[in-house]
């Protein structure tokens, strides 16, 4: 059975730039969340997708975007980049929302760096 | 919004030791908890939830959970050097989120 899958595992981008990063969960996972991780912060919750709705959202700022396809696979998106922003970004795949009850299983990440 | 604290650490232990990793949560109204292991440049992996207060055991692994005094922690029997890595506590909130502890650094020394 596969993994947690997230593309691309690394990325360098200038500040100002935009980026998009892509999760494709277990198969038969339908819910996707994204968090952040900083060694000041720790991991921080981005947002949650659901059968293509968002159903939760964190405190960041709306330059910080998702959305899910049919095949439950999720693309993140943060335009105007800021230095800020470098950080470890991943992904968390649960069954039918149920985290909450038995954990995520997490993706490899995307190591996002902002120069 | 939920607090969940770690002792930063690091945290060092010889091999064969009984690792102690601890966690506080401010929300009175919690009732699941969960460790995660998070090796160096890696993922979190999740290692074991607990619900209940008391003990749950897998394998060399022991979750505590004090709901009374708002206490979680995480034994690790007969500490390996493959066990360093930072342990995270992890909290759900309402719908799919959870809230992180920062982690606790923890070395197995041989």
């Amino acid at each position: 059975k596969a993994g947690v899958t997230q593309t691309p595992r690394y990325l360098i981008k200038t500040r100002g730039q935009q980026v998009t990063l892509s999760c494709s969960p277990i198969s038969g996972h339908r819910s996707v969340s994204w968090y952040q991780q900083t060694p000041g912060q720790g991991l921080q919750f981005l947002f949650e997708y659901f059968s293509e709705t968002q159903r939760n959202k964190g405190n960041f700022p709306g330059r910080f975007s998702g959305r899910q396809f049919s095949n439950s696979r999720s693309e993140m998106n943060v335009s105007t980049l800021e230095l800020g922003d470098s950080a470890l970004y991943l992904c968390a795949s649960s069954f039918s929302g149920q985290g909450a009850l038995y954990g995520y299983t997490f993706g490899s990440g995307t190591r996002l760096t902002v120069v | 919004q939920k607090e969940v604290e770690q002792n930063s650490g690091p945290l060092s232990v010889p091999e064969g030791a009984i690792a102690s990793l601890n966690c506080t949560y401010s929300d009175r109204g919690s009732q699941s908890f969960f460790w995660y292991r998070q090796y160096s440049g890696k993922s979190p992996e999740l290692i074991m939830f607990i619900y209940s207060n008391g003990d749950k055991e897998d394998g060399r692994f022991t979750a505590q959970l004090n709901k009374a005094s708002q206490y979680v922690s995480l034994l690790i029997r007969d500490s390996q050097p493959s066990d360093s890595a930072t342990y995270l506590c992890a909290v759900p909130n309402t719908g799919n989120q959870f809230y992180f502890g920062t982690g606790t650094s923890l070395t197995v020394i041989p």
